[in-house]
């Protein structure tokens, strides 16, 4: 069993619909990360959490440590919001590494 | 610099063949880490820096994979004796500090193929 876990793998959504991700931890952590990676690029942060909500612009993030679990929500969804998206606990043991889920390739037609 | 940055972007190596994959950090920042990226996987950790002391490397999937930051600045990781299941994006992170309230910034990765 991955240390983190995302679902879904793929998904496909049409412009302006509500898209939740979930992410499942199973280690201790210091901090969760939402990131954005796109086809060929590099890794862009989205959010770092350590409790409760956080909010930018049409993306909130959510997490409830003692069920060890997050959200990654997007409000009326966009093509140009199509990319993977990955959760990262943050391990809070010295080196502060990420462990990272598969991540969600996620695709929002017009 | 602006941020991290890796050079080369793409590196095509002939199995048996040595590389070696670069990391200019964000200047100042005393973490660096190395992660490696298959298809259709998330990244996953190969070593740590704190300035040029290799804390961590119990990522480094065989002793093929080496791993140095001289001057706490700039980091190279060198595999040797290429193989096909080397393929995969190599990322480059650095970050300020070593703390829990600091996030890391990612370089935009080396894709080496093993042909």
């Amino acid at each position: 069993k991955n240390e983190v876990e995302q679902s879904p793998q793929n998904l496909t959504a049409q412009e302006g619909e509500f898209i939740t991700i979930n992410c499942s931890y199973s280690v201790g952590i210091s901090a969760l990360h939402w990131l954005q990676q796109h086809p060929g690029g590099g890794i862009v942060s989205l959010f770092m959490l350590s409790s409760g909500k956080k909010k930018h612009g049409r993306l909130i993030a959510t997490i409830n440590i003692q069920e060890k679990h997050s959200s990654l929500h997007i409000t009326a969804s966009h093509p140009r919001d199509s990319a993977v998206y990955i959760c990262a606990a943050q391990d809070f043991s010295g080196t502060y590494k990420y462990i990272f889920g598969t991540g969600t390739r996620l695709k929002v037609l017009a | 610099g602006a941020g991290v940055s890796q050079s080369p972007r793409y590196k095509v190596a002939k199995r048996g063949q040595d590389v070696a994959l670069r990391c200019d950090p964000i200047s100042g920042h005393v973490s660096l880490f190395w992660y490696q990226q298959a298809l259709g996987q998330g990244p996953e950790f190969l070593t740590y820096f704190q300035n040029e002391a290799q804390l961590d490397k119990s990522g480094l999937p065989s002793d093929r994979f080496f791993a140095e930051r001289p001057e706490g600045s700039v980091s190279t990781l060198k595999i040797q004796r290429t193989q096909q299941e080397d393929s995969a994006v190599y990322l480059c992170a650095s970050s300020l500090v070593a703390d829990s309230n600091t996030e890391a910034f990612f370089g935009q990765g080396t894709r080496l193929t093993v042909v």
